[in-house]
């Protein structure tokens, strides 16, 4: 069974360009979370979708990130502009009864 | 509001030796889940074990030794034999269970770096 997808694996912008992230769950799974990881931290839980509507959202910086869940399959996270401060792993995970499997994550520097 | 917490920041150990890390959490809801993921330096989260609150049982997979208390709100992870391949960051998390098939957020606690010297 192919695990969570995630691409890119390396993203390296400046501060106020926009950038995007792209998750596809593993098959079935009907959550899918987007979490973020700063260095030396837990993963922090940005979105989480049920199917393709949104269940929490509440540690989403509005102003400048956005997701979306279309048919409720794939996934994509933007930010725009980004910040220094956003530079960490952007990591998705998909469920379907509790265990979340996570996918490799981007890695975005924001300069 | 879920904590997590695991105190050890880093530990080292020399190949073989037996390591145990420590995870504290807090809860006021009596339905949940308890994890721990390892996070070697290629940075994916790799799931390790899943138990529920009603189910105290130590559970042994190969090296591996999880204790879960709920009098003390622990669930404690212990490698045996410790090798050089285990070397990573471990988390320990918790998430609730609003019932049914409803779950909430991972809470993560802040990580274990675990280097094991050969």
């Amino acid at each position: 069974e192919a695990g969570v997808a995630q691409s890119p694996r390396y993203k390296i912008i400046e501060k106020r360009q926009s950038v995007a992230f792209w998750c596809n769950p593993i098959s079935g799974h009907a959550t899918l979370y987007w979490y973020q990881q700063i260095l030396g931290q837990g993963p922090k839980l940005l979105i989480q979708f049920q199917n393709n509507g949104v269940v929490d959202d509440s540690q989403l910086p509005k102003d400048r990130f956005s997701a979306e869940r279309l048919k409720g399959v794939d996934s994509t996270l933007k930010i725009q502009p980004a910040k220094l401060e956003d530079s960490a792993v952007y990591l998705c995970a998909s469920s379907s009864v509790g265990t979340q499997y996570f996918g490799p994550g981007t890695r975005l520097t924001v300069l | 509001a879920q904590k997590v917490t695991q105190a050890q920041t880093e530990i080292s150990v020399v190949e073989k030796e037996d390591v145990t890390l420590d995870c504290v959490y807090e809860t006021r809801d009596t339905t949940y889940y308890l994890f721990w993921y390892k996070q070697p330096p290629s940075g994916e989260l790799v799931f390790l074990i899943r138990r529920n609150s009603f189910d105290e049982q130590n559970e042994i997979s190969g090296r591996y030794s999880w204790n879960f208390q709920k009098s003390t709100s622990s669930f404690n992870f212990t490698i045996t034999a410790s090798q050089v391949v285990d070397s990573a960051v471990y988390f320990c998390a918790l998430i609730l269970n609003a019932g049914g098939t409803s779950y909430g957020k991972l809470t993560f606690g802040q990580g274990t770096i675990l280097t094991v010297h050969p």
